[in-house]
């Protein structure tokens, strides 16, 4: 597949351990945050959210924890797989003006899991 | 059930020429939003259709443009094709307008290639 992400800040873990990508939003208004994990090729899939109402929310395998005094986003993966292997991208978004398909994408973190 | 459908996946443009991409969302999804992804741009979002009508825009000049179908099936367009605009178009739908926290799914993009 094609490559859209060049030139990113690169992450390289061995199989079995945990990783953490970090990522600072822009805009302290914004109320929601998203994570995406794209893989060569393929658009961005969801893997977790959380609200700025809350600072750590589990998903399977996979934390976010929310800063917002430093505005701050990370992802936790625990026991990273060969299958982990992507650019994972942090949104925010800003529910001002009533539209929240309007997010605002950090540059993307290629991780690379190696066996 | 099928997530967001986008069409074509594959297209070759020449310069001054128009395309249209087209998406349809997750059923029962009625808020589409189109991004595009560039490799030194990163996810640019374009804009935002919920029941219809456009919700909101980003900053892209007039030549993009798009719309929603009363099926919530939308469609975007690009006239007067410039090299700049080569880039992975992606569509993402969510179930509402206006209220964050609710998921916003991507599909697997159009690769245009205006040449």
């Amino acid at each position: 597949g094609e490559s859209v992400g060049l030139h990113l800040p690169t992450l390289s873990v061995q199989e079995g351990d945990n990783s953490i990508i970090n990522c600072a939003y822009s805009n302290s208004a914004s109320d929601y945050f998203i994570w995406y994990k794209q893989e060569s090729g393929k658009g961005p899939q969801f893997i977790i959210d959380i609200r700025s109402n809350m600072d750590k929310r589990q998903g399977q395998r996979v934390t976010v924890l929310l800063n917002k005094t430093v505005k701050h986003l990370s992802l936790q993966i625990a026991a990273t797989q060969p299958g982990d292997s992507a650019v994972y991208f942090c949104a925010e978004n800003i529910s001002s003006g009533g539209s929240q398909g309007n997010l605002i994408f950090g540059k993307g973190t290629k991780l690379s899991v190696k066996p | 059930k099928a997530g967001v459908t986008q069409t074509p996946r594959y297209l070759i443009k020449t310069r001054g020429q128009q395309v249209t991409l087209s998406c349809s969302p997750i059923s029962g999804h009625r808020s589409v939003s189109w991004y595009q992804q560039t490799p030194g741009q990163g996810l640019q979002f374009l804009f935002e259709y919920f029941s219809e009508t456009q919700r909101n825009k980003g900053n892209f000049p007039g030549r993009f443009s798009g719309r929603q179908f009363s099926n919530s099936r939308s469609e975007m367009n690009v006239s007067t094709l410039e090299l700049g605009d080569s880039a992975l178009y992606l569509c993402a739908s969510s179930s509402r307008a206006g209220l964050t926290g609710n998921t916003i799914y991507f599909g697997e993009g159009s690769w245009l290639t205006v040449v």
